[in-house]
């Protein structure tokens, strides 16, 4: 069974540009979180959907971010304009009702 | 709010060693309390995880017990390998409602041969 993948593995941007960041749960998964982790901090919840809808978007840092979930499969988070401190890796996890999460390798994103 | 701090690092040993990874919680109700480690190159990946008081997480020779006492859950392992060379994070998660991880800064180990 394929796990979490995300894509790109690494971007490399510069200040006011756009990014977007994909993820593919793992097939028949409702739930696909997203998370950041910035610089030798602390993993951090973004945003939670359950099949397309954003249960929980209270992680989110500012309206910069868009998640999208397109027909509760693959989800994809932008960046638009990226800033400096939105440097980081950002991981998504999927996880079928109520269980525990899968995760994906991570995009480790560099704004100059 | 919920929290989780976690033993900083780095911390190096050397092979055969013994291992202490401290976290603590700070949590409204129960939450249950997870290890998650991440090997280079890789995802996190769930290394063991208590639900309840006084239950012991235990896998691949790491274990770890809830205490509500003392809101800790600290990662032990009495023989390190090289292959334990990771970063590991401490994560908790409340029981009801939502189930999103909030986790601690991450710990890198380092084991020499």
């Amino acid at each position: 069974e394929a796990g979490v993948t995300q894509f790109p593995s690494h971007s490399v941007i510069e200040k006011g540009q756009t990014v977007t960041l994909r993820c593919d749960p793992i097939s028949g998964h409702d739930n696909l979180y997203w998370y950041r982790r910035v610089m030798g901090k602390e993993i951090k919840f973004l945003l939670h959907f359950v099949k397309e809808s954003k249960q929980d978007e209270s992680g989110m840092p500012n309206n910069r971010f868009l998640a999208e979930r397109t027909g509760g499969t693959y989800s994809t988070l932008k960046v638009q304009p990226a800033e400096l401190e939105d440097s980081g890796v950002y991981f998504c996890a999927s996880s079928p009702l109520s269980a525990k999460q899968f995760f994906g390798p991570g995009t480790r994103l560099t704004v100059l | 709010g919920d929290s989780v701090t976690q033993m900083e690092g780095p911390v190096t040993l050397s092979e055969e060693a013994f291992l202490t990874i401290n976290c603590t919680y700070t949590a409204t109700g129960y939450p249950s309390l997870f290890w998650y480690v991440q090997y280079p190159g890789e995802g996190l990946q769930l290394l063991l995880k208590a639900t309840k008081a006084d239950d012991k997480g235990s896998n691949k020779g790491f274990e770890a017990t809830y205490r509500k006492e003392t809101t800790s859950f600290h990662l032990e392992k009495g023989s390190v390998q090289v292959s334990d060379s990771a970063v590991y994070f401490c994560a908790l998660a409340r029981q009801t409602g939502a189930n999103n991880l909030f986790f601690g800064t991450g710990t890198r180990l380092t084991v020499i041969p």
